[in-house]
């Protein structure tokens, strides 16, 4: 089993602060998704991130996957209210088939 | 296609009892899988169907846990003598086989189905 560790657990922060949240493991994984989750809701797929070093960002969001293809960050710049909600980092298996593992989630909380 | 759908949203059972889920997947995706979330974690790994096949199953999964999929559709969950520590939050996922359609949308969730053991 591939264990996902993420940190921080929570996040409570103010409007237009900046944070960076961390997904580890000791385990290589094929490609390694972001989501976020809403309360009552299913998680959304932000990115996903494939090649070692590599650097994606959507809008104020930057995320990136590390050379050993062990770890990622989620950095927000600037946060707002609607970036709260649960931000889960999912981890394909080599030879995975797709199926991923997902790590506990930081809980993050943009406060007005 | 209006995306993936589960039924029921909620459901409250006496301990012992069976229940059934239903999830709907989006029409052309070929994989669905099933996870549970309970307060306070990610999802967890239940199983996984390609077409009709059942590929996978979690050790999580023990003999009161069984899913379908029969013709390729839509799946269910049934869980047979409820425990409390059943009670949790069923999520169902589909996804494209197509490996660079999987990197650019993911697994597509249902809202789940919240259940409630007493």
């Amino acid at each position: 089993t591939q264990l996902l560790e993420q940190s921080p657990q929570f996040l409570s922060i103010q409007e237009g602060e900046n944070l960076t949240v961390y997904c580890n493991s000791s385990s290589v994984f094929s490609s390694l998704q972001w989501y976020r989750q809403e309360p009552g809701e299913g998680p959304v797929l932000l990115v996903t991130v494939v090649t070692g070093g590599e650097v994606k960002k959507l809008k104020r969001l930057t995320f990136q996957f590390g050379d050993a293809r062990k770890d990622s960050s989620l950095h927000i710049t600037a946060a707002q209210p609607g970036d709260t909600g649960l931000y889960l980092c999912a981890g394909e298996a080599l030879g995975g088939y797709q199926k991923v593992t997902f790590g506990i989630g930081t809980k993050l909380q943009v406060i007005p | 296609d209006t995306g993936v759908s589960q039924d029921p949203r909620h459901k409250i059972t006496k301990r012992g009892q069976n229940v059934t889920f239903r999830c709907d997947p989006i029409s052309e995706h070929n994989r669905l899988y099933w996870y549970r979330q309970t307060l306070g974690q990610g999802p967890e790994f239940l199983t996984y169907f390609q077409n009709e096949a059942q590929l996978e199953k979690s050790r999580l999964l023990s003999d009161r846990f069984s899913a379908e999929r029969p013709k390729g559709s839509f799946s269910t969950l049934e869980i047979q003598r409820t425990e409390q520590g059943d009670s949790a939050m069923y999520l169902c996922a589909s996804s494209l086989a197509d490996l660079e359609k999987f990197y650019k949308y993911g697994y597509t969730f249902g809202s789940g189905t919240r259940l409630t053991v007493v």
